[in-house]
């Protein structure tokens, strides 16, 4: 079953803006991942938040982790026309001695140029 | 290079047809996880295996089947008994001991009956 939720579904901002969306979770988790998804293409992992971690960075990447409220920001700076895409966040599940990964609907980013 | 390669990346199948869809990594990761995803839905968990000859039912398995002869290789047969198979397909494979580990994907397969 789907563990996130991202909100909002869509997005449309022009360049230069910030972008953030955001994802709501169920369960407990050990981490959180956002990912991004061109039109037609794979998933390509961004940036991973632990736990116990509240915020991280990297690059224009902005990622905040509420772990009371199970939820979780990403935003993007300084936006640009490249970052159109779609954006999911994953939750991690343990099954044994494994893991596994659970997907949210994502959000559709689209940056005007 | 390092990375996870589907093929092939247009499918098309007659109703009525087993199609096999193609999963290869050479990340040496013992995981290994097909998805489906469809338009609003985001990724849908189909199988996933952790050991070579090992592999486990997802969210929505029936219709599909999947093996492990291979650590490198995940192929997913989509059945005539699965209803509503066009989709986009997704492969992914990830270390499986590791808590804190990324998923790597491939570029995916779109599948269309016709």
């Amino acid at each position: 079953s789907q563990q996130g939720e991202e909100d909002p579904q869509a997005l449309s901002i022009q360049e230069g803006e910030n972008a953030t969306m955001n994802c709501s979770y169920k369960t407990s988790i050990n981490n959180l991942q956002w990912y991004r998804q061109n039109s037609g293409r794979g998933l390509v992992h961004l940036i991973l938040i632990r736990s116990n971690e509240r915020e991280k960075h990297s690059g224009r990447l902005r990622v905040t982790l509420d772990t009371s409220k199970k939820s979780s920001s990403l935003l993007i700076t300084a936006s640009r026309a490249a970052d159109t895409a779609s954006y999911f966040c994953a939750t991690d599940a343990i099954l044994g001695t494994g893991n596994q990964f659970y997907f949210g609907t994502g959000t559709s980013l689209t940056v005007i140029p | 290079d390092g990375g996870i390669t589907q093929s092939p990346k247009y499918l098309f199948r007659k109703e009525g047809q087993n199609v096999t869809l193609s999963c290869e990594q050479n990340l040496n990761h013992d995981a290994m996880y097909w998805y489906r995803q469809d338009p609003g839905q985001g990724l849908r968990l189909i199988y996933y295996s952790q050991i070579v000859n090992d592999f486990q039912k997802g969210d929505i398995a029936e219709g599909y089947s999947v093996s492990r002869e291979k650590k490198e290789s995940f192929p997913l047969t989509v059945t005539s008994a699965q209803k509503n198979p066009t989709a986009f397909y997704l492969c992914a494979s990830s270390t499986w001991t590791d808590m804190n580990t990324e998923a790597f994907f491939g570029q995916g397969t779109r599948l269309t009956v016709v």
